[in-house]
């Protein structure tokens, strides 16, 4: 089946600097991949949705020169973190669709802990 | 995407069945029904699918009512792994269109 493989499981970094972090689809190619965000005891929020070749998504609220997005393979989404502060600590997951009609696979994610 | 309604926890025994409800009153003709769930720190797994016909497979059984408007998961034989936050998602299921996921079912499985 559909794989989605992310990277780091988890990062520590330091407040004011910039993570980034990896969702790769295995063995198959996704034009277009989600990144959700989840704080402890809540459901995943859609963040913005990342689009091989263009300009990511993002929903309402959430600030693209905060959370950059590239998609520039088709199997290859990263989501950078900038100037990290301790509210962005966080647990954050990707998504992307695969050609089985199972939906999505789901990365296992990343916590992010910003001190 | 329509909206659905979980309640927020529920138990089972180990052994028991358990059996997870979700209302999608809104939910269009095209739209399908996804159960995904979340075990701690992990990513969400697919557990299943249906349109409207009931669905079964290793993981569990989908039930879905007549006029659609709500559904039932059933793990026939709950085990403590099977503790986790369960979702159900509607959405269409060509294309790429986002999952808006709602608070979810938080089961615990008790021994």
């Amino acid at each position: 089946g559909a794989v989605v493989s992310q990277h780091p499981s988890r990062v520590i970094c330091k407040s004011g600097t910039s993570v980034k972090i990896e969702c790769r689809s295995l063995d198959f190619q996704a034009t277009t991949m989600f990144w959700y965000r989840q704080f402890p005891k809540q459901s995943l929020m859609l963040m913005a949705t990342s689009n091989e070749g263009s300009k990511a998504t993002y929903e309402q609220g959430v600030e693209k020169d905060k959370f950059l997005i590239n998609h520039a393979s088709l199997t290859l989404s990263t989501l950078t973190v900038t100037s990290a502060h301790p509210e962005d600590s966080s647990f954050y997951i990707c998504s992307a669709k695969g050609r089985s009609p199972e939906g999505y696979t789901f990365g296992s994610g990343t916590r992010l802990t910003v001190v | 995407d329509a909206k659905t309604t979980q309640p927020p926890s529920m138990d089972c025994a180990e052994g028991r069945a358990a059996n997870l409800p979700c209302n999608h009153s809104t939910i269009s003709g095209n739209e399908y029904v996804y159960w995904y769930r979340q075990i701690h720190s992990q990513g969400p797994q697919y557990i299943i699918h249906g349109l409207k016909n009931n669905e079964t497979n290793e993981m569990a059984s989908l039930i879905i009512t007549e006029d659609r408007k709500s559904s039932t998961l059933i793990l026939p034989h709950a085990t403590l792994r099977d503790t986790a936050v369960y979702y159900c998602i509607v959405r269409v299921a060509s294309g790429t269109y986002k999952y808006i996921f709602g608070t979810g079912t938080r089961l615990k499985v008790l021994a």
